[in-house]
């Protein structure tokens, strides 16, 4: 079952700041978050790990919280090089699940 | 390093058709997953090999199967395709020897598969 991002887009204008939820039905062991701006791949952003283990970029940060099954992305101060499309993908020990995603839109 | 390759980029394809993608990894990944983006549903997983076994397999169809080579590089083919089949499919290649689920995924460009 997919998880389920909220919001499903968001506009911001440059510097102001934006939180991107992720929701699940299953237990979780992690939680991916990717980037994908339009007509290219996704990229890797962060990975978060049970017991608060966290791998990725300095610049992003991001909370996973496991009883709830939910994880969240932080964008601060937004430049216009973060607009794209966010996906997270739980990790349920059955393999990556992604969802529809979350379109952000930076502007001058 | 080379990143992960996809080929075809395009295909057209009628229905009732088979085809087959194919994907290069990075150099020493062993893991190869492969997944599908439409608008509608966003990106999702299909199935994933590792040392040429299919470790995990998405909610698909039986017409969506694949394979993985013993050099890693991996096939997927859809077999009497429908409209619905249209799409983007990705496939991400990770870390040696490890859980695709617990180490960053590097994804190719894509192939986009249009059926008529």
């Amino acid at each position: 079952q997919q998880p389920v991002q909220s919001p499903q887009a968001v506009i911001l204008r440059e510097g102001e700041d934006a939180v991107i939820n992720c929701s699940s039905s299953k237990a979780l062991y992690s939680v991916h978050w990717y980037r994908q701006k339009h007509g290219e791949a996704p990229v890797f952003l962060m990975i978060l790990l049970k017991g608060g283990e966290q791998k990725g970029h300095d610049k992003i940060s991001a909370s996973f919280n496991e009883k709830k099954q939910q994880s969240s992305l932080y964008l601060t101060a937004s430049q216009l090089s973060y607009s794209g499309t966010y996906f997270c993908g739980p990790n349920s020990g059955y393999a990556l699940n992604f969802g529809k995603g979350t379109s952000l839109l930076v502007t001058p | 390093k080379a990143g992960v390759t996809q080929t075809p980029r395009y295909l057209i394809k009628t229905r009732g058709q088979q085809v087959t993608l194919s994907c290069s990894p990075i150099s020493g990944h062993r893991s190869v997953s492969w997944y599908q983006q439409t608008p509608g549903q966003g990106l999702q997983f299909l199935f994933e090999y590792f040392s040429e076994t299919q470790r995990n397999k998405g909610n698909f169809p039986g017409r969506f199967s694949g394979r993985q080579f013993s050099n890693s590089r991996s096939e997927m083919n859809v077999s009497t395709l429908e409209l619905g089949d249209s799409a983007l499919y990705l496939c991400a290649s990770s870390s040696p020897g490890a859980l695709a689920e617990y180490n960053e995924q590097f994804f190719g460009p894509g192939t986009r598969l249009t059926v008529l």
